[in-house]
Parts: C-alpha cells; structure tokens; sequence
C-alpha cells in the first residue's frame, strides 16, 4: 500500500544532541515538508521541497536541517542549536500541479514526537 | 506572509448539535483543504476547495469557500463522538513556492 511513513514514533534526545526524523513516501510524490506541532496549536512550516536535492525554509527553520537526495526521503534533523525542540514532528508529502504552481491535498505520517530530557 | 486564522480555538458541544469553524486568510485562497487530526496523530484529509463559491459535502460535514476565496466554513450537523478531535484548514500557497500552510487549528470535543 502506498503511503508516508514517519519513524521513530517516539524519540528522547538529551539536550546537546543532534537528532534526526525519518520521512519515507512511496507516492511517488514529488513535494515534501515538514511541520511542528506544539501542544494546542496549529502546524508551522519548517522545511519544505518541491524536487530532489532542492529545498527551501519554512516559517520556523532555525535549528533544523534537512535533506533531499531521494525523491521518497525527506529526512529531518534537529540541531543542538534549536532551543525548544520538544514537539510533535509531521512529515507529508503532495503531488505538484505541472503547469498551474500549486500543490494538491497533502498525505501525512503518523508524526514523531520528540522529548528532550 | 500569508497567515490562516481559525475560529474558535476550541469548541465543545453537545451530542446532536450542529457547529460551524471557520478559516480566513490574508490573502487570496488558490485552495483550501480540510483536515481532522485525532490526537497524537497524523492529519486525515476531508475535503479540498478550489473556486469562490464552492460547496462541498461529506456524510455531515459541508465546507464552503466564499466568493472571494479569502474565507472557508466547515459545518458539522447533528454532531456524534466520532467527530472530535482537531480540524484544520491548509492552504497551496500561489504559483511560485509550493508552500502549504495551516491554520491554527479548532479543537472539537463532543459530549455524549
């Protein structure tokens, strides 16, 4: 079956740590993101791309880095530099348009959550 | 920068009620979609809107997007258990960035 896969489901990090969030697609999609969510609140954009070995920064991108050397993998990773990183990691994927410059509904994973202890 | 507010923030009714959340953008909606996320889960896509005017149903789930693209409904009726959880809107951002952004998200709880 097709789908987006996120692992670890859970992950503890000492602070100090490098930490990185698998993302995995076989849609075959070609855009990818990834998002944070704080308890209570909304998703905010971190990483986003539109083809392999290209990507751009989201609204809170500080103290992330990302990757895109394979068109189904987008993996994440949480600096030591990022100084609240204790949240709900999401990664999703979408079909870009040709033609028209936007992308259709996207499919997420099942998240990540991330605790520094 | 674009933004997506929703309203309310959180909302909590009684088994049977009908409800409304609502999402507005700053600036012009090239698409709306719909999303419910269970808690400490993945988001689940419900419905996409396109063009002003546009009207969507789903079992008991209508979403709307005005004339002017700039304001989405979502209205539950005859709500159940079943449908709590937390709904948000996302947008695709206009042609150029590819950016998809969310709202702020409402967080629906249903009393039995």
């Amino acid at each position: 079956d097709g789908g987006i896969t996120q692992s670890p489901k859970y992950l503890f990090r000492k602070e100090g740590q490098n930490v990185t969030l698998s993302c995995e697609q076989n849609l075959n999609h070609d855009a990818m993101y990834w998002y944070r969510q704080d308890p209570g609140q909304g998703l905010r954009l971190i990483y986003y791309s539109q083809i392999v070995n290209d990507f751009q920064k989201g609204d809170i991108a500080e103290g992330y880095s990302v990757s895109r050397e394979k068109k189904e993998s987008f993996p994440l990773t949480v600096t030591s530099a990022q100084k609240n990183p204790t949240a709900f990691y999401l990664c999703a994927s979408s079909i870009v348009v040709p033609g028209q410059g936007f992308s259709t509904e996207a499919f997420f994973g099942q998240g990540t959550r991330l605790t520094v202890v | 920068s674009q933004e997506l507010e929703q309203s309310p923030q959180s909302l909590i009714v009684q088994e049977g009620k009908n409800l409304t959340i609502n999402c507005t953008s700053s600036k012009t909606l090239y698409g709306l979609y719909w999303y419910k996320q269970k808690y400490g889960e993945g988001l689940i896509f419900l419905m996409m809107l396109q063009k002003g005017g546009e009207e969507k149903s789903h079992e008991k789930i209508t979403a709307k997007l005005d004339e002017k693209k700039q304001q989405s409904s979502l209205h539950i009726t005859a709500s159940q258990p079943s449908h709590a959880g937390i709904y948000l809107c996302g947008a695709a951002a206009t042609s150029g960035t590819y950016k998809y952004i969310f709202g702020t998200g409402t967080r629906l709880k249903v009393l039995a």
